[in-house]
């Protein structure tokens, strides 16, 4: 079935340290990912998303792979700032029929002390 | 451009009320989806209109429906409502050249209901 995982589920690091997280998904049509940021009281916000035709995606301090035979991508965050701190959602494309929709994984809270 | 605006901002039901909420895209959108996030399940898909259509439904029961206009607004409404609605509601909007799900999502804050 549709299901997209993602580890771990919390994250602490030190100011100035990498973060990464990672995700799996199971539908090998899949095609888009994109990663969102939410922070308390807002919605989730795109940082970066990846296509299926490129393994990797830099924008200044965050990064996203993708490995489409293993079925995992992951989210690099560099030089880590206290207001990196948030939740991370990574998603995936799903196609049903002649359509598609955007599945989820369950969310990573990064914490990055100062 | 102004981003995708949801109302209310703030809900309190009982149990067995229905609720609407409303929710405005960003201008020259034409798609919109529903999801509906809670600290156990995340988000989960609801549904997407695109053209005032219904494009794509999730797992959830026929309580919940929605509908889009020609200014490309939606609206999601929940019938007897349950403790297990509480959650946060999120719309987001996209331009949508293609069929749907591969393209940039635009969430709005959400709506909070809280059923009790």
């Amino acid at each position: 079935g549709e299901n997209v995982e993602q580890h771990p589920s919390t994250l602490s690091v030190q100011e100035g340290d990498s973060a990464v997280i990672k995700c799996t998904y199971s539908d090998s049509a899949s095609n888009y990912f994109p990663w969102y940021k939410q922070e308390l009281g807002k919605g989730p916000q795109l940082i970066i998303d990846i296509r299926s035709n490129v393994g990797e995606k830099k924008d200044q301090r965050i990064a996203v792979t993708l490995n489409k035979t293993a079925k995992h991508f992951s989210l690099h965050i560099t030089e880590t700032q206290p207001e990196d701190s948030a939740v991370y959602f990574c998603a995936a494309s799903i196609r049903i029929s002649n359509t598609g929709k955007l599945i989820f994984g369950q969310g990573t809270t990064l914490q990055v002390k100062p | 451009k102004a981003g995708v605006t949801q109302t209310p901002r703030y809900l309190i039901k009982t149990r067995g009320q229905q609720v609407t909420l409303s929710c405005s895209p960003i201008s020259g959108h034409r798609s919109v989806s529903w999801y509906q996030q809670t600290p156990g399940q995340g988000l989960q898909f609801l549904f997407e209109y695109f053209s005032e259509t219904q494009r794509n439904k999730g797992n959830f029961p026929g309580r919940f429906s929605g509908r889009q206009f020609s200014n490309s607004r939606s609206e999601m409404n929940v019938s007897t409502l349950e403790l297990g609605d509480s959650a946060l509601y999120l719309c987001a909007s996209s331009l949508t050249h293609g069929q749907g799900g591969n393209e940039k999502l635009f969430f709005g804050s959400g709506t909070q209901l809280s059923v009790l």
